[in-house]
């Protein structure tokens, strides 16, 4: 088990650029999530796949965001046009759908600065 | 919507001492989780203990248990011989029964945990 894998750890970029961010789940996790957390806020749901199947996106989630899993395995986060209000920290979260109760486990997550 | 309350931004203890960590939550659900996520600083989230709401038996693991009271929707962490690596945020955590439909933690925002050697 090496955990959930987050790529960049820091990204900082100007205004109205794109970005994109990548999770990698823990291996056999069929479920995949997305969370953004300002500072000092808990985290905020935005999104989830299972298997490759985004089956619930938030009201947080703007037009200006797009995530995919293809082949259910790995799932990147786009932002485009960025805004200064989008630097957050973007936490992605795997875990075994298969029973209900299993807990989520969280990647070391990818700051966002916005300048 | 759900929503999570932690009343308490920040809590002190004493090294070996027992502290409480606060959480209310607001449902219209009868069958949901609820979880305790430890966060230290710049590290990831790491989940502390997990209670089915089904269950009337409080979970434990270890140093750490919860009190979780139902009908007053409350679910409080208690932390047993507190030790310097216990520093961190604490984050309450709720997710209905997927068989609902959404499946996204709801969290609180979080107690600040400092303990004094």
């Amino acid at each position: 088990d090496t955990g959930v894998s987050q790529d960049p750890r820091h990204k900082i970029t100007k205004r109205g650029q794109n970005v994109t961010f990548r999770c990698d789940p823990i291996s056999e996790h069929n479920r995949l999530y997305w969370y953004r957390q300002t500072l000092g806020q808990g985290p905020e749901f935005l999104t989830y796949f299972q298997n490759e199947a985004q089956l619930e996106k938030s009201r947080l989630l703007s037009d200006r965001f797009s995530a995919e899993r293809p082949k259910g395995s790995f799932s990147t986060l786009e932002i485009q046009r960025t805004e200064q209000g989008d630097s957050a920290m973007y936490l992605c979260a795997s875990s075994l759908g298969w029973q209900d109760n299993q807990p989520q486990h969280f990647g070391d997550g990818t700051r966002l600065s916005i300048l | 919507a759900q929503t999570v309350t932690q009343s308490q931004p920040e809590m002190s203890v004493q090294e070996a001492e027992t502290v409480t960590l606060s959480c209310t939550y607001d449902t219209s659900e009868s069958d949901y989780y609820l979880f305790w996520y430890k966060q230290p600083p710049s590290r990831q989230m790491i989940l502390v203990i997990r209670q089915e709401a089904y269950k009337q038996q409080n979970a434990t693991e270890n140093r750490f248990s919860v009190n979780f009271q139902k009908a007053a929707k409350s679910f409080s962490l208690k932390i047993s011989d507190s030790q310097l690596g216990d520093a961190a945020m604490y984050f309450c955590a709720y997710r209905r029964h997927s068989g609902g439909g959404a499946d996204g933690l709801t969290f609180g925002k979080g107690t600040h945990l400092i303990i004094q050697p």
